[in-house]
C-alpha cells in the first residue's frame, strides 16, 4: 500500500464547479501535511499547508481528518487556471526524518 | 526572501556521458536540500537529501550520487548516464516544515 494514496483522476468539472479531492495516508506518524500545485512541465508550487482545525485561503479549503487519516482539498468557483495536477504530501514529523511522501497527485481539469 | 536555483533548464546528454546539475538557495542558511526525478507522467522520487554539509541520504540505490560542498549547494551527479534516467529533475529546499522547489531540469538521455 502506497503512503499517501490520491485518486489519479482526472476530475473534468466545468468553469464555476465546486470540486473536491481526497488523499489517504497510510503512516500514522505523519503529523505534517501539504497541497501542492503542480502545471504541466513545471515545478510543484505549494497550494497551502493543512492544520488540524482545517484552513481556507479564498476559494480553497484544506481539511486534515486524522482518526480516519485522509486530507482533502475543496476548490469552489473553479477557474479554468485551476486545472492542474494537484498533490498530496505527508511529511512525518519522528525523529530523524526529514523526508515528504509525496502522492502521484489528482488531474483536474476546469472546462469553460 | 528566498529563492532556489537549478541549471541548466534542459539538458540531451548521450547514453553513457556524465552528469552535473546544480541547485543553490539563496535567502536562508542551514536549509534541508532534496533531488527529486519525475518520469514523465509519473509521481515525484526522492533520489538524495542533505540535511548539512557533507552530509548526503540516498534513497534510490542508482548510478546518481549527490554532493554537497557548501552549505546552500547541491549537485547531482552521474558518471554515466542511462536511457531510465531521463527525466524532470527538481531540487527543493525546506528548514523543516514547507517545502520549496526549484524550476527543475528536464533530462533527455538519448
Amino acid at each position: 500500500r502506497k503512503e499517501v494514496e490520491q485518486d489519479p483522476g482526472p476530475f473534468n468539472v466545468p468553469e464555476g464547479a465546486t470540486v473536491a479531492f481526497n488523499c489517504t495516508y497510510s503512516n500514522s506518524a505523519s503529523q505534517s501535511f501539504f497541497w501542492y500545485r503542480q502545471d504541466c512541465r513545471k515545478e510543484p508550487k505549494l497550494l497551502m499547508s493543512v492544520y488540524s482545525s482545517g484552513n481556507e485561503d479564498g476559494r480553497f479549503t484544506a481539511q486534515l481528518n486524522r482518526a480516519s487519516q485522509y486530507i482533502s482539498l475543496l476548490i469552489r468557483d473553479s477557474k479554468l487556471s485551476d486545472s492542474a495536477t494537484y498533490l498530496c504530501v505527508a511529511r512525518p514529523n519522528y525523529s530523524g526524518t526529514y523526508k515528504y511522501i509525496f502522492g502521484t497527485g489528482t488531474r483536474l481539469k476546469v472546462l469553460a | 526572501s528566498q529563492t532556489i536555483h537549478q541549471w541548466p533548464a534542459t539538458l540531451v546528454q548521450p547514453v553513457g556521458s556524465p552528469l552535473s546539475l546544480e541547485c543553490t538557495v539563496e535567502g536562508t542558511s542551514n536549509p534541508n536540500l532534496y533531488w527529486y526525478r519525475q518520469a514523465a507522467g509519473r509521481g515525484l522520487q526522492l533520489l538524495f537529501y542533505s540535511v548539512g554539509i557533507g552530509q548526503i541520504s540516498s534513497e534510490v540505490p542508482q548510478n546518481l550520487s549527490a554532493s554537497r560542498p557548501q552549505d546552500r549547494q547541491f549537485i547531482l551527479s552521474s558518471k554515466k548516464l542511462l536511457l531510465s534516467d531521463s527525466g524532470f529533475y527538481l531540487c527543493a529546499w525546506s528548514l523543516g516544515y514547507e517545502q520549496f522547489f526549484g524550476p527543475g531540469t528536464r533530462l533527455t538521455v538519448l
